[in-house]
């Protein structure tokens, strides 16, 4: 079973700060993708990478993935209380299997 | 309509009761997903559905679980004899094609067996 690792569980910031969430896997993804999730709402997403050492920017957000394509890493520079959520990383395994194996994520709070 | 769709957006039921959920993905997405989701964890495959067939069904955790897609769009989750340790979300996606794993999902159903 390939499993994704986030860490760490929860993050509270204040308004401002930057935080980097990360996801790992001893496993080889084809693609990971990166969501946020708000209470009583599905997983958004926000992101796909697909090839190792690719970095993606979505505004303030920066995504990387490992040269390995193993894990993963997503930047937030001045956080914002919008930005409160769960992160959830999801990697598409080696082989292009058609299910997304989820991380547990990654609870960010961003007190104004 | 613009988003997955899913009904009913709560569900509470007794112990081996019967229960459907359903999904309505986004209009022309061929594949659809169903995940389930427990609180504090991530969402768990259960099944994925390119038009009517079941392509992958391993995430369904034991014969109680069946999920069907007779005409390509609308799913209906089913599970028999719920167990209260059946409680979760469970979540349906959908996607444009095969190979496309950039799914959008709605927004859950939350099953609460007591």
């Amino acid at each position: 079973t390939q499993l994704l690792e986030q860490s760490p569980q929860f993050l509270s910031i204040q308004e401002g700060e930057n935080l980097t969430v990360y996801c790992n896997s001893s496993s080889v993804f084809s693609s990971l993708q990166w969501y946020r999730q708000e209470p009583g709402e599905g997983p958004v997403l926000l992101v796909t990478v697909v090839t190792g050492g690719e970095v993606k920017k979505l505004k303030r957000l920066t995504f990387q993935f490992g040269d390995a394509r193993k894990d993963s890493s997503l930047h937030i520079t001045a956080a914002q209380p919008g930005d409160t959520g769960l992160y959830l990383c999801a990697g598409d395994p080696q082989g292009g299997s058609e299910k997304l194996v989820f991380g547990k994520g990654t609870k960010l709070t961003v007190n104004p | 309509g613009a988003g997955v769709s899913q009904t009913p957006s709560n569900k509470v039921t007794e112990k081996g009761k019967y229960v459907e959920l359903r999904c309505d993905p986004i209009s022309g997405h061929t594949a659809l997903y169903w995940y389930r989701q427990s609180l504090g964890q991530g969402p768990e495959f259960l099944i994925y559905f390119q038009g009517t067939g079941a392509a992958d069904d391993s995430g369904l955790p034991n014969d109680r679980f069946f999920a069907v897609r007779p005409e390509g769009s609308v799913s209906t989750l089913k599970i028999q004899r719920t167990e209260r340790g059946d409680s979760a979300v469970y979540l349906c996606a959908s996607s444009f094609s095969r190979g496309n794993t950039e799914a959008f999902f709605g927004q859950g159903t939350r099953l609460t067996v007591v």
